[in-house]
């Protein structure tokens, strides 16, 4: 399984765009990359997924170089709201199995 | 849909009673997964069903968990006899498919064992 690595954590204020970084340098030719959302207690709230190049939806935009050894998750202007934890995982569509890790905090402020 | 609904909310329990926790997938979802979520492990998961099957419970930490799913509609995981360190959030999970393309997750049953 590739292993990734994201930033523990990271400050923001309102209007603001937020770009999370991913490193997954031993990706695989099959694996996707997808990001999840967790408010405070709730369960984890999936956000987008993507091969390669961007995806875009009407919560976030997934940036995936030709490499595919980093992602990047960019939150157009974030609210307050938008204060959670947020799961990088990379894998093939098959495995059941992905580890969430850490994740990275976000906290929005006003 | 209701989404994955879960119950109880909240369970607070004494060392040594059985807990059992409660899960309704998405209807049509043909895969269910029940998730332990804590502070030093983050998610873990526990043991994953698809069409009502066991397919994979090796994430199970030991015999006092079990989980069933006796129909599409139902699951439950219990722990039997339960232990402090069993105090968690237990997520259940659910599925269209057999794989990781979008996993939609219930909010949760947040178990104190006293």
């Amino acid at each position: 399984l590739a292993k990734t690595t994201q930033p523990i954590s990271m400050d923001s204020y309102e209007g603001q765009e937020v770009n999370i970084t991913c490193s997954h340098n031993n990706i695989a030719t099959n694996d996707y990359i997808t990001w999840y959302q967790q408010f405070p207690s709730q369960g984890p709230r999936f956000i987008i997924q993507g091969y390669k190049t961007k995806v875009t939806n009407e919560v976030a935009s997934l940036f995936i170089p030709a490499d595919r050894k980093s992602s990047t998750l960019s939150l157009p202007r974030v609210s307050l709201s938008d204060t959670a934890v947020y799961y990088c995982l990379v894998g093939p569509l098959s495995d059941y199995k992905l580890s969430f890790g850490a994740g990275t905090t976000v906290t929005v402020r006003a | 849909d209701a989404g994955v609904i879960q119950s109880p909310r909240h369970e607070v329990t004494e060392m040594g009673q059985e807990v059992t926790l409660r899960c309704k997938p998405i209807s049509g979802h043909n895969s269910l997964f029940w998730y332990r979520q804590t502070m030093m492990r983050g998610l873990e998961l526990l043991i994953y069903f698809n069409n009502n099957v066991p397919i994979d419970d090796s994430g199970m930490p030991e015999d006092r968990f079990s989980a069933k799913m006796p129909n599409a509609s139902f699951s439950t995981l219990k722990i039997q006899p339960s232990e402090p360190r069993d105090s968690a959030v237990y997520f259940c999970a659910s599925s269209f498919s057999q794989t990781n393309e979008k996993l939609f997750f219930g909010s949760g049953t947040q178990l104190s064992v006293l």
